[in-house]
């Protein structure tokens, strides 16, 4: 099982926004940066979000991220079919020493 | 520009050992690391290391302590991930990323990603 907790699909309409959760503890999200990525089909993952809620060179601001404690929180905003892909989060456990991802969540832009 | 190109898909039969690469371009490779994760079909990412291309510093998930050793070649740029006493469970896409020297940094840039197929 996942360390991160994510719901396995969400959706909305395009143009409408929708937000992603990312669950976890004290030892992960609660004290490391977070970061998020998105899978299209068939393809490797890309980082979208790093250290809860910075965007890489390239990625629009439709996309942003945030962090409340234990969780962690990816919005995006102005949906487009091309945003239909997984997402994932992750972070560092430090009890772990380890990296740690969320399940995943499939996002369908109806 | 920044690429990471893994080697190609592999067979193998249960017991066998896998060595995957990932060759690095576009940046100075001893100032990252590299995390290797895997997906299984339909799964999600697993995290399975990370090893520092500056001293070969090595953190490996628990899961594969013991089974898989990851290094890196500085004169060539390659990275390697070796998995051994392969099983059903191991097939997967491999992929490498570049990160950073510091545990959680995150992972910007993914190669293209290697199948293994583990099968009798």
């Amino acid at each position: 099982q996942p360390v991160l907790t994510q719901p396995p699909s969400v959706s909305a309409a395009p143009g409408q926004m929708v937000t992603i959760s990312c669950s976890g503890s004290s030892s992960n999200i609660g004290n490391n940066y977070v970061s998020w990525y998105l899978q299209l089909p068939g393809t490797a993952p890309k980082l979208l979000i790093y250290d809860n809620d910075k965007r890489p060179s390239g990625i629009p601001d439709r996309f942003s991220g945030s962090r409340s404690g234990t969780s962690a929180t990816l919005g995006i905003t102005g949906l487009q079919t091309g945003d239909e892909a997984d997402y994932y989060c992750g972070t560092w456990d430090s009890i772990l020493s380890a990296g740690v991802f969320g399940g995943g969540t499939k996002l369908t832009v109806l | 520009q920044v690429q990471l190109v893994q080697s190609g898909a592999e067979v193998k039969k249960p017991g066998a050992s896998v060595k995957v690469s990932c060759k690095a371009s576009g940046y100075t490779f001893s100032n990252y690391g590299i995390t290797w994760v895997r997906q299984a079909p339909g799964q999600g990412l697993e995290w399975m290391g990370w090893i520092s291309a500056y001293n070969g510093n090595t953190i490996y998930a628990q899961k594969f302590q013991g089974r898989v050793t990851m290094t890196t070649d500085t004169s060539t740029s390659i990275a390697y991930m070796e998995l051994r006493s392969l099983t059903s469970d191991d097939t997967a896409v491999y992929y490498c990323a570049r990160d950073g020297q510091k545990t959680g940094d995150p992972c910007d840039y993914w190669g293209q990603g290697t199948l293994v197929t583990v099968s009798s």
